[in-house]
């Protein structure tokens, strides 16, 4: 089963706002990633966790805070975000991250903040 | 960095023709993947292909890593094929399992 799920499919928050985004696999993928696309343009990688730990981070300010509590949950927690982060937030997992390692996407939570 | 370039940005065809989508990248990579995104923004994994020739029914891809480029081709092309199609490559210099993505093809199929 090469599924990974993402909850809510939809956000609507306010700059006040706390939220969280939620990223589920069970595949076994030791590699999890999150992605941020704006409308029209391509995915951009934010995050990426290896074996539960965060191994990169690109620059993404801290309103934006990763956890990955288990090898099969990761979770962006939102804070204080502003109307420019409105964007499709795409979830990926790996078998391991690297070489040779094909990455698998989740339907995505599209989000709006007001 | 590396660059990826994908072409051509966009692509009307009429239903059942042929079409050939082409991606460039300026450095040697260790991963590359194709991808078409449906309306609704779901990523569907179309080929895991580094290096080689692959065929998956009516699409078919080939990367020639020596030459810095890969081809997506879509033979009889149906409506549902509408959509963007990335390429996606992972830069030989960072092992950390980060992907590239082009700007994408958007195609477009006719009935």
């Amino acid at each position: 089963d090469t599924e990974v799920t993402q909850t809510p499919k939809h956000l609507v928050m306010g700059m006040t706002n706390k939220k969280s985004l939620k990223c589920e696999q069970h595949m076994g993928h030791r590699a999890m990633y999150w992605y941020k696309q704006k409308a029209k343009k391509p995915p951009e990688l934010m995050f990426v966790y290896s074996y539960e730990k965060l191994s990169i981070n690109e620059s993404v300010p801290s309103r934006f805070s990763p956890e990955c509590p288990n090898s099969s949950l990761l979770n962006l927690h939102l804070h204080a975000l502003q109307p420019e982060d409105s964007a499709l937030y795409l979830c990926a997992s790996s078998p391991l991250a690297g070489v040779g390692n094909e990455q698998f996407f989740g339907p995505g939570t599209r989000l709006t903040v007001l | 960095g590396i660059q990826v370039e994908q072409s051509p940005p966009d692509l009307i065809l009429q239903e059942g023709a042929n079409s050939t989508l082409r991606c460039n990248f300026s450095d040697s990579v260790n991963n590359l993947q194709w991808f078409h995104q449906n309306p609704w923004g779901q990523l569907i994994n179309l080929f895991y292909i580094p290096s080689g020739t692959k065929q998956n029914g009516r699409l078919s891809a080939t990367t020639v890593a020596t030459e810095r480029y890969s081809l997506l081709y879509i033979s009889s092309s149906q409506t549902t094929d509408s959509g963007v199609y990335f390429c996606a490559v992972g830069p030989f210099y960072n092992q950390g399992g980060k992907l590239i993505f082009g700007q994408g093809t958007e195609l477009s199929v006719k009935p």
